[in-house]
């Protein structure tokens, strides 16, 4: 168990429809990172947040938003959903922004119909 | 623009062979680490190497990182089915301001008794 907590870990959803994931970091770690793996691209690094400000932005599409909150989880909205968006939705979580190792969550199984 | 490269792509081996799996990557770099998972589960952290000749190793495998060359392999020692998973290699993107992962295509091993 790494410490980081996603929910929910099975969502499925049809075509058009919004969701929102959320994570609860391990205690103590201020920065939180969204990937999303899929058979076809592989692990995309999406976003990274450090004490509720954004700290870096990969291939995330304008569909999808992000926040980290006072309370440090954060949460990844998804919307106008597509078929490509089927995938597993993973948060890691580390002390600091640019040092130190990443802790992943067990991910969110999205499945969009 | 960061890229990371793996190979194979996928390995079948029989019990007690040996292999290898090798990492590239296209920028300079302070960190690289190799992550297992599998089917459908989080990424566990099997190493991290932090400066050139770095060696690690655990149990069946080792990791070797050549920050010159820019590349990493991760050797498998007389394979054991429970081996049989997906290994990635991740590389720092930017280091300093982010601590994001870039990951490789990833290895999918299959150990046959």
């Amino acid at each position: 168990d790494s410490g980081v907590t996603q929910t929910p870990k099975h969502l499925i959803t049809a075509t058009g429809q919004r969701v929102t994931l959320r994570c609860s970091p391990r205690s103590g770690d201020l920065s939180v990172y969204w990937y999303q793996q899929s058979l076809d691209q592989g692990l995309q690094f999406l976003i990274q947040y450090y004490n509720g400000e954004e700290r870096a932005k990969g291939n995330i599409l304008e569909r999808f938003s992000a926040q980290q909150f006072p309370d440090l989880h954060s949460e990844l909205n998804l919307s106008s959903l597509e078929l490509g968006d089927s995938a597993l939705y993973f948060c890691a979580s580390s002390v600091n922004p640019g040092t130190g190792e990443l802790f992943f969550g067990e991910g969110s199984r999205l499945t969009v119909l | 623009e960061l890229k990371v490269e793996q190979n194979p792509l996928f390995l079948s081996m029989q019990e007690g062979k040996n292999y290898t799996i090798y990492c590239n990557y296209s920028t300079t770099s302070d960190r690289l680490y190799w992550y297992r998972q599998d089917p459908g589960k989080s990424l566990e952290s099997l190493f991290v190497l932090l400066s050139n000749g770095a060696v690690k190793q655990e149990g069946r495998l080792m990791a070797s990182l050549d920050t010159k060359a820019r590349l990493s392999t991760l050797h498998i020692t007389a394979a054991v089915h429970d081996l049989s998973a997906t290994y990635f290699c991740a590389v720092v993107g930017e280091g300093g301001a982010t601590n994001k992962l870039i990951f490789g295509t990833g290895t999918l091993l299959a150990v046959q008794p």
